[in-house]
């Protein structure tokens, strides 16, 4: 089943401005991860934050994580165009030997310039 | 520095054909492996999940197998495809331990007529 779901599941924005996605989630976690896809092609990690942390940054990318509202935000500021692609967070909720991560259904980001 | 190989990037195959996709990865010893599966505009459901040599962990009840014969090999089979098992291959790695990034390769597209 899906842990986490991106909302909104589209979002069209022009160049220059910030785009802002956010992801919910329903168990416990132990970091919640954000991973950004390329149509067609694998996905690429872009940050991760730990259940205890509750801002993150890279680059121009910051997110934020409510765990008493299971709740995480990725922001882009000065969006480009070459920031199109689709967004997913994703959640570890077990803490074992592997990362056993569930992904939400994502958000697709389009930069238009 | 580390790279992952999966191949083959698309597949058409007929009904009750067998599959063998196979993942590699250079650059880092025994790392987790992982198989996800991708729907058609949905987000990434774990298949199965490998912590060493011949250790394979099953998350989902279905028509596939998976096998690691080497450190940084593999491979995800069936004897019998079914229509139901089209979609989005894809291959991950992370740092053998919990709580680490995933780093995907580039997928294989396999349809199923």
């Amino acid at each position: 089943s899906q842990q986490g779901e991106e909302d909104p599941q589209a979002l069209s924005i022009q160049e220059g401005e910030n785009a802002t996605m956010n992801c919910s989630y329903k168990t416990s976690i132990n970091n919640l991860q954000w991973y950004r896809q390329n149509s067609g092609r694998g996905l690429v990690h872009l940050i991760l934050i730990r259940s205890n942390e509750r801002e993150k940054h890279s680059g121009r990318l910051r997110v934020t994580l409510d765990t008493s509202k299971k709740s995480s935000s990725l922001l882009i500021t000065a969006s480009r165009a070459a920031d199109t692609a689709s967004y997913f967070c994703a959640t570890d909720a077990w803490g074992g030997t592997a990362s056993k991560l569930t992904f939400g259904t994502g958000t697709r980001l389009q930069v238009t310039l | 520095s580390q790279t992952i190989h999966q191949w083959p990037a698309t597949l058409v195959q007929p009904v009750g054909s067998p599959l063998s996709l196979e993942c590699t990865v250079e650059g880092t010893s025994n790392p987790n492996l992982y198989w996800y599966r991708q729907a058609a505009g949905r987000g990434l459901q774990l298949l199965f999940y490998s912590v060493g040599i011949g250790q394979i962990s099953s998350e989902v009840p279905q028509n596939l197998s998976a096998s690691r014969p080497q450190d940084r090999q593999f491979i995800l089979s069936s004897k019998k495809l079914l229509l139901s098992d089209s979609g989005f291959y894809l291959c991950a790695w992370s740092v053998a331990g919990s709580s680490s990034p995933l780093h995907f390769g580039n997928g294989t597209r396999l349809t199923v007529t």
